[in-house]
């Protein structure tokens, strides 16, 4: 049980452009969804808290107009890089937690790189 | 922002050998202590989570305990095995069940 999937695992986009990265849990609703990113050599960081039906919650230095999240269902959080530019480029990871519980279920992540 | 430290940032473990590391965070604003295990291209596994001074939890071979008048958290790895081979992260837990990373424990276990 407890299964969190990401897609897509590894992604290439050009400067400019926009990229969706989804978060689903697969087994379990997920009142709260966490994102994630870690840049090489560095700690995972939290960058944002998302509740279902509700605005994600955004880390200090995290630009909430670049990075969108959306969690419109207990399933599902989308995670979209806007205009993404090469330091844009990292590892971003998502969990889900059932909000009555400390448990954490993450994903695999994603690799982004922005060329 | 709560400042988490894990040493040894890597080991080398002998098969059969037993193991342990540390992990150490402020000793206050926090209320429960998680710890994972993240093998390369894997999701990271949840292995315990503690909230009281003095837990102990186990889990087959790996076990880990916690100070929070202190600040610490060890995790013990007993004999260790190949399958062993991954990073150990731990992470705090503060208000609005938020995670703050240390930078992990890097373990190889040699054959």
């Amino acid at each position: 049980g407890a299964v969190v999937s990401q897609h897509p695992s590894r992604v290439i986009c050009k400067s400019g452009t926009s990229v969706k990265i989804e978060c689903r849990s697969l087994d379990f609703q997920a009142t709260t969804m966490f994102w994630y990113r870690q840049f090489p050599k560095q700690s995972l960081m939290l960058m944002a808290t998302s509740n279902e039906g509700s605005k994600a919650t955004y880390e200090q230095g995290v630009e909430k107009d670049k990075f969108l999240i959306n969690h419109a269902s207990l399933t599902l959080s989308t995670l979209t890089v806007t205009s993404a530019h090469p330091e844009d480029s990292s590892f971003y990871i998502c969990s889900a937690s059932a909000g009555d519980r400390y448990e954490q279920y993450f994903g695999p992540g994603t690799r982004l790189t922005v060329t | 922002i709560l400042n988490v430290e894990q040493s040894p940032q890597s080991l080398h473990v002998q098969e059969g050998d037993s193991t342990n590391f540390t992990c150490s965070f402020p000793s206050s604003n926090f209320y429960a202590l998680h710890w994972y295990r993240w093998e390369t291209a894997k999701s990271p596994e949840a292995l315990f989570v503690m909230t009281l001074n003095g837990d102990e939890k186990k889990k087959g071979r790996i076990s880990a305990t916690l100070n929070t008048k202190e600040g610490y958290s060890y995790l013990y790895i007993k004999g260790s095995q190949p399958e062993d081979s991954a990073t150990y992260l731990c992470a705090p837990m503060a208000a609005g069940n938020k995670l703050t990373f240390g930078g992990g424990t890097r373990v190889l276990v040699k054959p």
